[in-house]
C-alpha cells in the first residue's frame, strides 16, 4: 500500500512568487493534514481537511491556503512567498475515527524562497 | 491555549537511557503522542498513550504519563545509535481536535 506522497520533493523560488505543494493521502484515508517545519521552530500546523472541508487552520497569513479535491487528495498554495516561508512543509493523512489517531507522514517538501 | 513544550536537545552514550520529556497545557487532550524523525524523512508514530493510562511499556520504549501535571515522558533503554533522531511530543483533544506538537528534542547517541 503506498503511503503520503508529495510532490514536488524540492521547490525553489523567488519572493512575490507562488507555490503549489501537492499530496496524495494513504488510500481510505479522509483527513489531509499541512504542517510547516521551519528552522528551529518544529512542526507549525497550517491546515487540516477532511472531506472536502477546511476543518481547522493554523495561525498563518491568508496568503497560505489550500485545498481537498473529491478524491482527497490536497494541495496547499502559498501566495506572495516571503523569506520566511522557507521551509519543510509536511503532509498527513489520518482516517478520522481510526481509535490511535495516527498520522501517517509523507516525507515533505523543502521550499526555499530566494 | 494549546502549547507542547520540550527541550531541543539530548545527548547520550550508547547503551544508556535516554528520557526525553514534554509538558503539554491542553488537560482535555485524549491522545499522547511521540512520533520519531529520521534525517531527512517524514515523521513516523513511534508510541501513543491514552490520557487516561500512566504508563506503556512497548519494548525498549516506557512512556510515562502524569496527567495532574501535564507532564509526558518517553523512556528508551539500551539506546543505540540507530535511535539518533528528533523525537516529537504531540498532543490531540476529543472529537475534531487537530494534533499539535512540540518543536521536537533532538537524541544525539554518541557511541
Amino acid at each position: 500500500e503506498a503511503g503520503v506522497t508529495q510532490s514536488p520533493t524540492h521547490l525553489i523560488k523567488t519572493r512575490g512568487q507562488q507555490a503549489t505543494l501537492r499530496c496524495s493521502p494513504i488510500s481510505g484515508h479522509t483527513s489531509v493534514y499541512w504542517y510547516q517545519q521551519a528552522l528551529g521552530l518544529g512542526l507549525q500546523f497550517l491546515l487540516w481537511y477532511d472531506e472536502g472541508e477546511e476543518r481547522n487552520r493554523g495561525n498563518f497569513p491568508p496568503r497560505f491556503s489550500g485545498r481537498q479535491f473529491p478524491n482527497y487528495s490536497s494541495e496547499l498554495n502559498v501566495n506572495a512567498l516571503e523569506l520566511e516561508d522557507s521551509a519543510l512543509y509536511l503532509c498527513a493523512s489520518s482516517l478520522e475515527g481510526l481509535s490511535t489517531g495516527e498520522l501517517f507522514f509523507g516525507e515533505g517538501y523543502r521550499l526555499t524562497v530566494l | 491555549g494549546e502549547d507542547v513544550e520540550q527541550s531541543l536537545f539530548l545527548s547520550v552514550r550508547e547503551g544508556d537511557s535516554s528520557v526525553i520529556n514534554c509538558t503539554y497545557t491542553d488537560s482535555s487532550s485524549t491522545y499522547l503522542y511521540w512520533y520519531k524523525q529520521e534525517p531527512g524523512a517524514g515523521l513516523q508514530l513511534l508510541t501513543y498513550i491514552f490520557s487516561n493510562m500512566d504508563m506503556k511499556q512497548d519494548q525498549r520504549l516506557t512512556v510515562l504519563l502524569n496527567k495532574k501535571d501535564k507532564h509526558l515522558s518517553l523512556r528508551i533503554a539500551d539506546t543505540q545509535t540507530g535511535d539518533s533522531a528528533i523525537y516529537f511530543c504531540a498532543e490531540k483533544g476529543p472529537g475534531g481536535f487537530k494534533t499539535i506538537f512540540g518543536a521536537g528534542t533532538r537524541l544525539f547517541v554518541k557511541a
